[in-house]
């Protein structure tokens, strides 16, 4: 059973559209959620959220955290075809000193021109 | 600074051959780990480090042996290679705990035929 989940798995948009991208989550002991961005390479680093409802922007990027629903966002507005890629989220689980990331299947979005 | 490395990028094997991914980081982070991801599912953990002579299992250990024998090299070796091998595999450092941002290598693409 999956322990984060990502929705929708698929999302195509035109430039200039917003797109809010969720994540929800289930580990035992939840310490942090992070997001990465893949483009047909390795992921990169967006976001680590750790507190509830303190938004973490960049850019047309943000994120926000809601820990008593276990759930998270990704919006991005005014999308560009560079934004096209697939956005992972991953929650942290400190069940050991060494905390373990669970990662989601991620949502690929595709912006067209 | 090169980052993470990871060698070869592609590689093709017949069931039952062994080989060893490479992995390489001059970052000086202590903490290293590997992933696969197969298609339309998220990274999973396979083994991971958290510092030269110290090693554990992931998620997906089976069928993988790794060793730390310094800080910048976390080699993955595929003991007998199976179909089910057929992933793309990541390997990653971070400067603290697994589940901090993590950088990722370019990835290695294996076919088991």
């Amino acid at each position: 059973e999956d322990k984060v989940v990502q929705s929708p798995l698929s999302l195509v948009v035109h430039e200039g559209d917003t797109v809010t991208l969720n994540c929800s989550y289930e580990v035992t002991n939840f310490r942090s959620l992070l997001w990465y961005k893949q483009e047909k390479k390795a992921p990169t680093f967006l976001f680590m959220l750790t507190s509830s409802g303190i938004e973490k922007k960049s850019g047309r990027l943000s994120s926000i955290l809601d820990k008593k629903e276990l759930f998270s966002i990704l919006n991005i507005t005014a999308t560009q075809t560079g934004d096209s890629a697939v956005y992972l989220c991953a929650a942290d689980d400190r069940g050991s000193t060494l905390g373990r990331l669970y990662f989601g299947r991620g949502t690929q979005l595709t912006v067209w021109p | 600074n090169a980052g993470v490395t990871q060698t070869p990028k592609f590689q093709v094997l017949k069931t039952g051959q062994s080989m060893t991914l490479q992995c390489a980081q001059d970052m000086n982070h202590e903490y290293m780990s590997w992933y696969r991801q197969d298609p339309g599912m998220g990274l999973r953990l396979i083994h991971y480090s958290v510092g030269a002579g110290i090693t554990d299992q992931g998620e997906v250990p089976n069928g993988y042996n790794v060793s730390r024998s310094t800080t910048e090299d976390f080699p993955l070796r595929l003991l007998s290679a199976a179909p089910s091998q057929t992933s793309v595999y990541f390997c990653a450092s971070s400067p603290r705990r697994l589940s901090y941002e993590q950088y990722f290598g370019p990835g290695t693409r294996l076919t088991v035929t």
